[in-house]
């Protein structure tokens, strides 16, 4: 089954405490990208990927990290997590960044930092 | 800078009747516009888009969309809605004519279908 496959779903830490969400996709999707959802907001991306070793920020990249080492995987890394940093995390992925490609979305991971 | 707008934070409607969930946008060139669903403790599914062509578009569920280009519009609509069809409702857009931008997501609308 074609899928975009976040881990964890759910996690609850303490601030400063350095944490990884995973994202592994199936599809061969040269495209990544991660984004936060919070209420009243909607989705916000983080950062992208273009392709492997290719990243770059989108609308709110501080205090997040990416890494694109292979193709299926886009890991993203708080670092030091802050309680403003908790929220809802969608993994997402396409084809290609451009035209009338779709994302296909992983389930989600809810983090909350204490 | 492109844009979307979902003036509506919770839609509520009955079941069996129509449902209009709206959604209008801004870009510079040709509008890329899409319809996402988000049940809960779920991700967003894909349920249509329009990129070119006819200004009604159909998707998935029974939902479907009509592209308004004059009112910079793309509402989503179903005949006849259905309990189930209770979910969170985001509209996208990208702009068509910059290749490589990013899809820009609205709020989100809730839809709530009452028995």
């Amino acid at each position: 089954e074609a899928q975009v496959t976040q881990n964890p779903r759910y996690l609850i830490t303490v601030t400063g405490k350095k944490l990884t969400v995973t994202c592994s996709q199936n599809m061969n999707h040269e495209y990544m990208s991660w984004y936060r959802q919070d209420p009243g907001l909607g989705l916000r991306q983080i950062y992208y990927s273009m392709n492997v070793e290719v990243t770059d920020k989108g609308d709110v990249p501080e205090g997040y990290k990416v890494s694109r080492k292979e193709k299926r995987n886009f890991p993203l890394i708080l670092e030091s997590p802050s309680p403003n940093q908790t929220s809802l995390y969608f993994c997402a992925s396409s084809e290609r960044r451009s035209g009338a490609n779709v994302l296909t979305f992983g389930a989600g991971s809810r983090l909350t930092v204490l | 800078a492109q844009s979307v707008a979902q003036p509506e934070d919770q839609v509520n409607v009955a079941e069996g009747n129509p449902l209009t969930v709206k959604c209008t946008y801004s870009v510079s060139g040709n509008p890329y516009l899409f319809w996402y669903v988000q049940y809960p403790n779920r991700g967003l599914q894909f349920l249509l888009k329009y990129i070119t062509g006819d200004n009604l578009v159909k998707g998935s569920y029974g939902f479907e969309a009509e592209f308004n280009k004059s009112q910079t519009s793309f509402h989503l609509k179903k005949p006849s809605a259905l309990v189930s069809d209770s979910a969170l409702y985001f509209c996208a857009v990208r702009d068509g004519a910059q290749a490589g931008t990013a899809l820009i997501f609205g709020k989100g609308t809730t839809l709530s279908v009452s028995s």
